[in-house]
Protein backbone atom coordinates (compact mmCIF):
# COMPACT_ATOMS: atom_id res chain seq x y z
CA UNK A 1 0.00 0.00 0.00
CA UNK A 2 0.89 3.54 -0.62
CA UNK A 3 2.79 5.60 2.09
CA UNK A 4 1.94 9.72 2.12
CA UNK A 5 4.48 11.33 3.99
CA UNK A 6 4.32 14.92 5.33
CA UNK A 7 6.48 16.96 7.83
CA UNK A 8 5.70 15.88 11.67
CA UNK A 9 5.75 19.29 12.64
CA UNK A 10 6.26 22.98 11.69
CA UNK A 11 5.84 26.40 13.34
CA UNK A 12 5.23 29.21 11.87
CA UNK A 13 5.19 33.26 13.36
CA UNK A 14 2.07 35.11 13.54
CA UNK A 15 1.49 36.90 10.11
CA UNK A 16 4.37 34.34 8.95
CA UNK A 17 4.37 32.09 5.89
CA UNK A 18 4.61 28.19 6.53
CA UNK A 19 4.44 25.80 3.15
CA UNK A 20 3.34 21.78 4.32
CA UNK A 21 4.27 19.52 1.80
CA UNK A 22 2.69 16.03 1.23
CA UNK A 23 4.28 13.62 -0.68
CA UNK A 24 4.04 9.63 -1.66
CA UNK A 25 6.33 6.41 -1.99
CA UNK A 26 5.41 5.33 -5.53
CA UNK A 27 6.64 9.17 -6.99
CA UNK A 28 5.86 12.57 -7.51
CA UNK A 29 2.00 13.61 -6.35
CA UNK A 30 0.10 14.66 -9.68
CA UNK A 31 -3.12 16.11 -9.84
CA UNK A 32 -4.47 12.61 -10.49
CA UNK A 33 -4.27 11.94 -6.87
CA UNK A 34 -6.72 14.35 -6.30
CA UNK A 35 -4.99 16.07 -3.52
CA UNK A 36 -6.70 17.02 -0.32
CA UNK A 37 -5.63 19.27 2.73
CA UNK A 38 -7.40 19.17 6.08
CA UNK A 39 -7.46 20.69 9.41
CA UNK A 40 -8.25 19.02 12.49
CA UNK A 41 -8.28 21.29 15.85
CA UNK A 42 -7.76 19.27 19.22
CA UNK A 43 -11.43 17.61 20.33
CA UNK A 44 -13.16 18.54 16.80
CA UNK A 45 -13.97 16.97 13.82
CA UNK A 46 -11.66 17.46 10.76
CA UNK A 47 -12.71 20.36 8.37
CA UNK A 48 -12.08 20.15 4.48
CA UNK A 49 -9.87 22.92 3.18
CA UNK A 50 -8.53 21.96 -0.50
CA UNK A 51 -9.75 19.21 -2.86
CA UNK A 52 -8.52 18.98 -6.19
CA UNK A 53 -5.21 20.34 -5.57
CA UNK A 54 -6.04 23.69 -5.31
CA UNK A 55 -9.64 23.67 -5.11
CA UNK A 56 -11.34 25.68 -1.79
CA UNK A 57 -14.65 25.36 0.00
CA UNK A 58 -16.39 28.33 0.82
CA UNK A 59 -15.25 28.41 4.25
CA UNK A 60 -11.80 27.71 3.85
CA UNK A 61 -9.73 31.16 4.78
CA UNK A 62 -8.05 33.31 2.12
CA UNK A 63 -4.55 32.48 3.33
CA UNK A 64 -4.70 29.25 2.94
CA UNK A 65 -3.60 27.87 -0.63
CA UNK A 66 -2.62 24.73 -2.60
CA UNK A 67 -0.66 23.79 -5.36
CA UNK A 68 2.11 20.90 -6.49
CA UNK A 69 5.41 21.94 -6.71
CA UNK A 70 8.73 19.73 -6.49
CA UNK A 71 6.96 16.43 -6.76
CA UNK A 72 4.71 17.38 -4.01
CA UNK A 73 1.67 18.71 -3.03
CA UNK A 74 1.83 21.56 -0.73
CA UNK A 75 -0.64 24.12 1.35
CA UNK A 76 0.61 27.21 2.01
CA UNK A 77 -0.45 29.52 5.03
CA UNK A 78 0.10 32.90 4.71
CA UNK A 79 -0.22 35.25 7.53
CA UNK A 80 -0.77 32.90 10.13
CA UNK A 81 -3.29 33.44 12.75
CA UNK A 82 -3.40 32.18 16.31
CA UNK A 83 -6.68 30.11 15.75
CA UNK A 84 -4.70 28.09 12.50
CA UNK A 85 -2.22 26.17 15.24
CA UNK A 86 -3.82 22.86 14.36
CA UNK A 87 -2.88 19.51 12.82
CA UNK A 88 -3.29 19.04 8.95
CA UNK A 89 -3.76 16.14 6.71
CA UNK A 90 -3.67 15.62 3.33
CA UNK A 91 -4.86 12.56 1.49
CA UNK A 92 -4.13 11.27 -1.96
CA UNK A 93 -6.33 9.02 -3.86
CA UNK A 94 -4.80 5.70 -5.96
CA UNK A 95 -7.01 4.14 -7.69
CA UNK A 96 -10.03 2.97 -5.76
CA UNK A 97 -8.22 3.78 -2.67
CA UNK A 98 -7.61 6.80 -0.38
CA UNK A 99 -4.45 7.46 1.92
CA UNK A 100 -3.58 10.12 4.33
CA UNK A 101 -0.21 10.93 5.55
CA UNK A 102 0.26 11.12 8.99
CA UNK A 103 -0.33 14.81 9.70
CA UNK A 104 1.17 17.74 10.67
CA UNK A 105 0.91 19.71 13.77
CA UNK A 106 1.41 23.18 12.97
CA UNK A 107 2.28 25.15 15.81
CA UNK A 108 1.93 29.14 15.70
CA UNK A 109 4.63 30.80 18.09
CA UNK B 1 -27.30 23.17 6.36
CA UNK B 2 -25.34 19.72 5.85
CA UNK B 3 -25.84 17.61 8.92
CA UNK B 4 -24.08 14.33 9.32
CA UNK B 5 -25.03 12.29 12.89
CA UNK B 6 -23.61 9.00 13.12
CA UNK B 7 -24.47 6.82 15.97
CA UNK B 8 -24.54 2.94 16.62
CA UNK B 9 -20.87 2.99 18.36
CA UNK B 10 -19.99 1.70 21.81
CA UNK B 11 -18.22 -1.32 23.34
CA UNK B 12 -17.36 -4.44 21.80
CA UNK B 13 -15.89 -7.71 22.18
CA UNK B 14 -13.16 -8.65 19.80
CA UNK B 15 -14.37 -10.98 16.81
CA UNK B 16 -17.85 -8.97 17.41
CA UNK B 17 -20.20 -6.65 15.18
CA UNK B 18 -21.12 -3.04 15.36
CA UNK B 19 -23.19 -1.66 12.57
CA UNK B 20 -23.07 2.08 12.58
CA UNK B 21 -25.64 4.33 11.00
CA UNK B 22 -24.73 8.01 9.54
CA UNK B 23 -27.99 10.08 8.80
CA UNK B 24 -27.80 12.92 6.74
CA UNK B 25 -29.80 15.83 5.89
CA UNK B 26 -29.69 19.67 4.12
CA UNK B 27 -28.35 18.29 0.75
CA UNK B 28 -29.54 16.03 -1.83
CA UNK B 29 -28.11 12.65 -0.21
CA UNK B 30 -28.55 9.90 -3.53
CA UNK B 31 -26.63 12.36 -5.11
CA UNK B 32 -23.14 12.52 -3.56
CA UNK B 33 -20.72 9.48 -2.63
CA UNK B 34 -20.34 9.22 1.11
CA UNK B 35 -17.14 7.80 2.94
CA UNK B 36 -16.13 6.36 6.49
CA UNK B 37 -13.28 7.61 8.00
CA UNK B 38 -11.86 6.43 11.38
CA UNK B 39 -9.22 8.11 13.98
CA UNK B 40 -7.80 5.19 16.46
CA UNK B 41 -7.35 7.34 20.16
CA UNK B 42 -4.14 9.55 19.50
CA UNK B 43 -3.38 8.64 16.02
CA UNK B 44 -3.83 9.86 12.37
CA UNK B 45 -6.64 9.79 10.27
CA UNK B 46 -7.22 6.40 8.28
CA UNK B 47 -10.01 5.78 5.28
CA UNK B 48 -11.72 2.88 5.92
CA UNK B 49 -14.33 2.90 2.86
CA UNK B 50 -16.10 4.92 0.51
CA UNK B 51 -19.84 4.59 -1.57
CA UNK B 52 -19.98 6.00 -4.86
CA UNK B 53 -23.12 4.70 -7.72
CA UNK B 54 -22.83 1.42 -7.30
CA UNK B 55 -19.46 0.76 -6.38
CA UNK B 56 -17.87 0.29 -3.22
CA UNK B 57 -14.50 0.54 -1.71
CA UNK B 58 -12.34 -0.61 1.14
CA UNK B 59 -9.04 -0.22 2.65
CA UNK B 60 -7.06 -3.13 2.98
CA UNK B 61 -7.08 -3.15 6.54
CA UNK B 62 -10.84 -3.51 6.99
CA UNK B 63 -11.63 -5.63 3.58
CA UNK B 64 -13.50 -8.65 3.59
CA UNK B 65 -15.00 -7.25 7.14
CA UNK B 66 -16.87 -4.19 6.69
CA UNK B 67 -19.41 -3.97 4.19
CA UNK B 68 -20.67 -0.39 3.45
CA UNK B 69 -24.22 0.17 1.91
CA UNK B 70 -26.51 3.41 1.97
CA UNK B 71 -30.49 3.48 1.87
CA UNK B 72 -30.93 6.40 -0.13
CA UNK B 73 -35.09 6.28 0.76
CA UNK B 74 -33.78 7.00 4.70
CA UNK B 75 -30.42 9.25 3.70
CA UNK B 76 -28.60 7.27 5.46
CA UNK B 77 -25.12 5.87 5.28
CA UNK B 78 -24.41 2.37 6.93
CA UNK B 79 -21.28 0.47 7.91
CA UNK B 80 -21.59 -3.18 8.73
CA UNK B 81 -18.59 -4.32 11.05
CA UNK B 82 -17.90 -7.79 11.54
CA UNK B 83 -15.06 -9.90 13.01
CA UNK B 84 -14.08 -6.64 15.20
CA UNK B 85 -10.26 -6.38 16.11
CA UNK B 86 -8.92 -4.45 18.94
CA UNK B 87 -7.08 -2.07 15.96
CA UNK B 88 -10.38 -1.34 14.88
CA UNK B 89 -10.76 0.86 18.28
CA UNK B 90 -11.44 4.66 16.91
CA UNK B 91 -13.97 7.42 16.18
CA UNK B 92 -15.80 6.45 12.89
CA UNK B 93 -16.42 10.02 10.78
CA UNK B 94 -19.15 10.20 7.96
CA UNK B 95 -17.64 12.16 5.11
CA UNK B 96 -19.80 13.68 2.04
CA UNK B 97 -18.23 13.00 -0.74
CA UNK B 98 -15.73 10.70 -2.21
CA UNK B 99 -15.01 9.65 -6.24
CA UNK B 100 -16.61 12.35 -8.19
CA UNK B 101 -17.63 14.35 -5.56
CA UNK B 102 -15.53 16.37 -3.40
CA UNK B 103 -15.14 15.31 0.48
CA UNK B 104 -16.54 18.45 2.36
CA UNK B 105 -18.53 17.48 5.39
CA UNK B 106 -17.86 15.90 8.25
CA UNK B 107 -19.66 13.92 11.19
CA UNK B 108 -18.48 14.65 14.36
CA UNK B 109 -18.05 10.72 14.97
CA UNK B 110 -18.90 7.38 16.92
CA UNK B 111 -16.66 6.10 19.18
CA UNK B 112 -16.09 2.27 18.80
CA UNK B 113 -13.96 0.04 21.30
CA UNK B 114 -12.62 -3.11 21.32
CA UNK B 115 -12.16 -4.59 23.97
CA UNK B 116 -12.50 -7.88 25.81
Amino acid sequence: QAVVTQEPSLTVSPGGTVTLTCGSNTGAVTSGHYPYWFQQKPGQAPRTLIYDTSNKHSWTPARFSGSLLGGKATLTLSGAQPEDEAEYYCLLSYNGVCVFGGGTKLTVL
Amino acid sequence: DVQLLESGGGLVQPGGSLRLSCAASGFTFSSYAMTWVRQAPGKGLEWVSTISGGSTYYADSVKGRFTISRDNSKNTLYLQMNSLRAEDTAVYHCVKGGWGTPFDYWGQGTLVTVSS
